[in-house]
């Protein structure tokens, strides 16, 4: 079946470090690709998503790219602030592009530290 | 504004009770999902639902029940027979053709 795999967590990092959240999927056919990210006490947000191999979502300095080869869509960011504290979850939609669900990873929750 | 909304907040369940939990959306959306989420596990599907009047068993449907009367309404009933609720629930709904997936704020449901 389908399947998102991260990086388990939790990641601290200090403000203004480089960032990596590994996300790998399984899955047939050609996926769309997702991270989406949870603040606090708060429903999940949509970062960025890329819809075929090659393709770079990019969104608030974070990107992803789609490498087919890999099967990945590892999450990064060139400097992370206090304000990107946050749990990140990567998700794939397959098959059919009606309202099936999207399949999440378990999340990897990041701690950015002043 | 349209929006996705969840009620209530925080909702406490005692032994043997059954206790529903509400989502309303006003953004025409078709689709609407009940996700459970526990700490590292992620995010886990419950039922969804894609249509009026239908609605589909997800990965942990045993103990919850669903009803889909109205487009914008989608309640989960948490019931008995689920002897481990407590979780932070999520609803979401997506619009037909679109990829992307709305949230609500969720409902964190603890047990007395």
């Amino acid at each position: 079946g389908n399947s998102v795999t991260q990086m388990e967590g939790p990641v601290t990092l200090s403000e203004e470090a480089f960032l990596t959240i590994n996300c790998t999927y399984t899955a047939t056919g050609y996926p769309s690709l997702f991270w989406y990210v949870q603040y606090p006490g708060e429903g999940l947000q949509l970062l960025l998503k890329a819809t075929k191999a090659d393709d770079k979502g990019s969104n608030k300095g974070f990107e992803a790219t789609y490498r087919k080869e890999t099967t990945s869509f590892h999450l990064e960011k060139g400097s992370v602030q206090v304000s990107d504290s946050a749990v990140y979850f990567c998700a794939l939609l397959a098959g059919s592009r009606g309202n099936t669900p999207l399949v999440f990873g378990k999340g990897t929750r990041l701690s950015v530290i002043a | 504004d349209g929006g996705i909304t969840q009620s209530p907040k925080y909702l406490f369940r005692k032994e043997g009770q059954n206790v529903t939990l509400s989502c309303e959306q006003n953004l025409n959306h078709d689709a609407m999902y009940w996700y459970r989420q526990d700490p590292g596990q992620g995010l886990r599907l419950i039922y969804y639902s894609q249509i009026v009047n239908d609605f589909q068993k997800g990965d942990i449907a045993e103990g919850y029940s669903v009803s889909r009367e109205k487009k914008e309404s989608f309640p989960l009933t948490v019931t008995s027979a689920q002897k481990n609720p407590t979780a932070f629930y999520l609803c979401a709904s997506k619009g037909q053709g679109y990829e992307k997936l709305f949230f609500g704020s969720g409902t964190q449901l603890s047990v007395l």
